[in-house]
């Protein structure tokens, strides 16, 4: 079985401007979750998805968004990026009626 | 949500058994007590998850006391390729919900 995959695995971009990171879930997987991962603050939860319905929610500015499809895949997207929003995202999926994470490579987002 | 203290590092030798404990005098009744493990530049990896006394897998046991306010990760017979950083989480239950908490985790290092 394919893990959870993630694109892309690494971006630049600047102040200011806007990213979508995408994320494929382990298949029969629905339940999508983010994490951002900086030196400094560690991993921190960002929202979690399932069946296309934001389910919880981490403590991030209105900035950061998501969203869930039918076939489980989730984007996030970060708008008017500031240099504090350089981190890994990490994208995890998990069956239902498991509290097992299964962890993509992550996306490692610069902003210069 | 209940928060946890971990060591920051610890050090040990290839062949022995490492203990890492955990506190979260906060957790709920509800909670279960996960372990994860990174290595560098890859996702978390589920290691075990228990509620109470103890639970063993192919590569780890969790000690869970009765008060539950503590956890202790235990590897046996470490090698080089168990040096990772160690995530202590408590969190919902399996299927209810996803809200988890990262530490700041324990760094092991493992020499020859």
């Amino acid at each position: 079985k394919a893990g959870v995959t993630q694109t892309p695995r690494y971006l630049i971009k600047t102040r200011g401007q806007q990213v979508t990171l995408s994320c494929s879930p382990i298949s029969g997987h629905r339940s999508v979750s983010w994490y951002q991962q900086t030196p400094g603050q560690g991993l921190q939860f960002l929202f979690e998805y399932f069946s296309e319905t934001q389910r919880n929610k981490g403590n991030f500015p209105g900035r950061f968004s998501g969203r869930q499809f039918s076939n489980s895949r989730s984007e996030m997207n970060v708008s008017t990026l500031e240099l504090g929003d350089s981190a890994l995202y990490l994208c995890a999926s998990r069956t239902s009626g498991s509290n097992e994470q299964f962890f993509g490579p992550g996306t490692r987002l610069t902003v210069l | 949500l209940a928060k946890t203290t971990q060591p920051i590092s610890m050090d040990s030798y290839e062949g022995q058994e490492v203990n890492i404990t955990c506190s979260h005098n906060n957790i709920a009744t509800n909670d279960y007590i996960t372990w994860y493990q990174q290595f560098p530049s890859q996702g978390p990896r589920f290691i075990i998850q228990g509620y109470k006394t103890k639970v063993t897998n192919e590569v780890a046991s969790l000690f869970i006391p009765a008060d539950r306010k503590s956890s202790t990760l235990s590897l046996p017979r470490v090698s080089l390729s168990d040096t990772a950083v160690y995530y202590c989480l408590v969190g919902a239950p399996p299927g209810g919900g996803n809200k988890l908490t990262f530490g700041t985790g324990t760094q092991l290092k493992v020499e020859l």
